[in-house]
């Protein structure tokens, strides 16, 4: 399978606790990102990373929130202590970022991982 | 005013119409636009690309006004299958910044 992988699919977790979701991205991609969607709202945007750095945050993402993707490869988003309204569907997508070809700036997602906190 | 508006639908419409979605942006210095579709439970996935010229892709047809700041989608002869999110996109600048959805457009098709 060559597009995007997203794991876990759902993940139920108390308040309180630490999730940490994980993204393999479509391997010739250096960009990747991450988007959280609520039912009724389209993708927000949370932050991305050109190879291993991580070029923009957005203000949704707080202190609790962490990303990295230590090798230009995977990537992984941790919550620390979460709440209920961290509940979400968290999408991964990748896009080749590189060139001017019409292309470049197009995502392709994961099926994504759904955060129920309770 | 949020950077990405769009109506949330849903439009109801019967197979074989024609429907139209609208979409407009905040930013002028917005670069890129997209459609993308979402099914339900499922990814976004790209629809078309949105050209200064306009575009078509068979039943789909794209435009852009860069002067009002919208943008659209037609869907000619609807199907069944059509029925689905549709999420208006917009990169702002060419720089590395990020792509912003609208919230979607709900459409129902139906028999």
């Amino acid at each position: 399978d060559t597009g995007v992988s997203q794991d876990p699919r759902h993940k139920i977790t108390k308040r309180g606790q630490n999730v940490t979701f994980r993204c393999d991205p479509i391997s010739e991609h250096n960009r990747l990102y991450w988007y959280r969607q609520t039912l009724g709202q389209g993708p927000e945007f949370l932050t991305y990373f050109q190879n291993e750095a991580q070029l923009e945050k957005s203000r949704l993402l707080s202190d609790r929130f962490s990303a990295e993707r230590p090798k230009g490869s995977f990537s992984t988003l941790e919550i620390q202590r979460t709440e209920q309204g961290d509940s979400a569907m968290y999408l991964c997508a990748s896009s080749p970022g590189q060139g001017l070809f019409s292309g470049a700036n197009v995502l392709t997602f994961g099926a994504g991982s759904r955060l129920t906190v309770l | 005013r949020k950077e990405v508006e769009q109506d949330p639908g849903p439009f109801n419409v019967p197979e074989g119409a024609t429907v139209a979605f609208n979409c407009t942006y905040s930013n002028s210095a917005s670069q890129s636009f997209f459609w993308y579709r979402q099914d339900c439970r499922k990814e976004p996935k790209l629809l078309m690309s949105v050209y200064s010229s306009g575009n078509e892709d068979g039943r789909f047809t794209a435009q852009l006004n860069r002067a009002s700041q919208y943008i659209s989608l037609l869907i000619r002869d609807s199907k069944l299958s059509d029925s689905a999110t549709y999420l208006c996109v917009v990169k702002h600048g060419s720089g590395n910044t990020p792509l912003v959805f609208g919230k979607g457009t709900r459409l129902s098709v139906i028999a």
